[in-house]
């Protein structure tokens, strides 16, 4: 069955970076996107970015460009999402989800979800 | 960026009731246009992509309709698991983006 298993939660400092991975199983890795989405406490879903699997290109969100960077190694069937100089408004779940290219890029899987909390 | 409006953004509502959230995209979305049901500590869950096409394994009593900028989500007999917050998403153009969810709550 398809599974995409995050890694755990993590406690940064302001100015630090994060690095979260997702590591994919029960499908082919490669004919997939994976989508970085995080959610703040209380509030709702923020769509930051893609990686497409088998090319690694990535589009980035504006408003995460300059800070996040996402890739991959195919060889462990893992993505990885990479932010840096945190700030306390970076304090979120961040999950990863996969959507099939050339179709309506419908999230059918999530990543259970990594808590990042920044705070001196 | 495409802006998602939700409404109403909570909702009161008894099992058994039919409910309909809206969806409003600020600039024309087509039918790129996905909707999803997130519980309390748990990751989304995919009901409706493409504006209509039911996902495989959600209940029949769900439905999606609209296209354009206008779109809603039908529940049509309210069930105690259907409890839970509600949020559009386009995949028209990038960014994509999220409605602010519409919590649906028991009356």
């Amino acid at each position: 069955q398809v599974q995409l298993v995050q890694s755990g939660a993590e406690v940064k400092k302001p100015g630090a970076s994060v690095k979260v991975s997702c590591k994919a199983s029960g499908y082919t890795f490669t004919g997939y996107y994976l989508h970085w989405v995080r959610q703040a406490p209380g509030q709702g879903l923020e769509w930051m970015g893609w990686i497409k699997a088998n090319s690694d290109a990535t589009y980035y969100a504006q408003k995460f460009q300059g800070r996040v960077t996402m890739t991959r190694d195919t060889s462990i069937s893992t993505a990885y999402m990479e932010l840096s100089r945190l700030r306390s408004d970076d304090t979120a779940v961040y999950y990863c989800a996969r959507s099939s290219s050339g179709t309506y890029y419908e999230y059918d899987y999530w990543g259970q979800g990594t808590l990042v909390t920044v705070s001196s | 960026d495409i802006q998602m409006t939700q409404s109403p953004s909570s909702l009161s509502a008894s099992v058994g009731d039919r409910v309909t959230i809206t969806c409003r995209a600020s600039h024309t979305v087509s039918t790129y246009l996905n909707w999803y049901q997130q519980k309390s500590g748990k990751a989304p869950n995919l009901l409706i992509y493409a504006a209509s096409s039911l996902q495989s394994g959600v209940p029949s009593r769900f439905s999606g309709s609209g296209s354009g900028t206008d779109f809603t989500l039908t529940i049509s007999s309210l069930q105690p698991e259907d409890f839970a917050t509600y949020y559009c998403h386009q995949t028209y153009n990038t960014p994509f983006t999220f409605g602010q969810g519409t919590r649906l709550e028991i009356k």
